[in-house]
């Protein structure tokens, strides 16, 4: 059974600094690996989006990787500001019809 | 595209009322998903629609819960006899397989149930 984790659970930075927010999972066989925001008490957006076949996708201050073989993605934020305060949520895609198993997510405050 | 909408976003009931749920997805996008989530974890997938056919419902969904997508446009989602472990947030989300390469799901803004 495919599980995802993140860490870490929370985090909390100064404004400018750059992050790095993990992401792991149990089985390589995935069909790709996306990273949402989801701002309190509201919908997901989507980020980024890796196929299996492909190392990184970047967008803006934004970058993920994927490592299928070792189960890690990581997503990378450079210059960290206020607004990027939300939970990131990374999820796998199995396959087929492509159903997300998501994580339960890293909240980041961003502080002035 | 107006992105995936949903109705009620916020719904309050006593339990053991039932209660029903509205997604509409992006034109013609021809997937649509439900999740739930609870607070602190990441949503879990309930079920899938392509067009009008639910080809997966998962173990969480019991028999309480049927959702529909007639058409194969708009979506429901009913719960029957609501208990209080059903609150949670109720995510829609739509695709389009024949149009993208990689199949991006855009989610709703979520209905939030709170059974008291």
């Amino acid at each position: 059974k495919q599980e995802v984790t993140q860490i870490p659970a929370a985090l909390s930075v100064p404004e400018g600094e750059n992050l790095v927010l993990n992401c792991s999972f149990t089985d390589s066989a995935i069909y790709n690996l996306q990273w949402f925001r989801q701002d309190p008490g509201k919908g997901l957006t989507s980020l980024l989006l890796i196929q299996s076949s492909q190392r990184e996708q970047t967008s803006g201050r934004l970058n993920a990787s994927l490592d299928k073989s070792s189960g890690r993605s990581t997503l990378y934020i450079a210059a960290s500001q206020p607004g990027d305060s939300a939970t990131y949520l990374c999820a796998v895609g199995p396959g087929g019809y492509n159903k997300l198993i998501f994580g339960a997510g890293t909240r980041l405050a961003v502080h002035p | 595209d107006t992105g995936v909408s949903q109705n009620p976003r916020h719904k309050i009931t006593k339990r053991g009322q039932n209660v029903t749920f509205r997604c509409d997805p992006i034109s013609e996008h021809n997937r649509l998903y439900w999740y739930r989530q609870t607070l602190g974890q990441g949503p879990e997938f309930l079920t899938y629609f392509q067009n009008e056919a639910q080809l997966e419902k998962s173990r969480l969904l019991s028999d309480r819960f049927s959702a529909e997508r007639p058409k194969g446009s708009f979506s429901t989602l009913e719960i029957q006899r609501t208990e209080q472990g059903d609150s949670a947030m109720y995510l829609c989300a739509s695709s389009d397989t024949r149009r993208e390469v990689l199949e991006t799901q855009y989610f709703g803004p979520g209905t939030r149930l709170l059974v008291l």
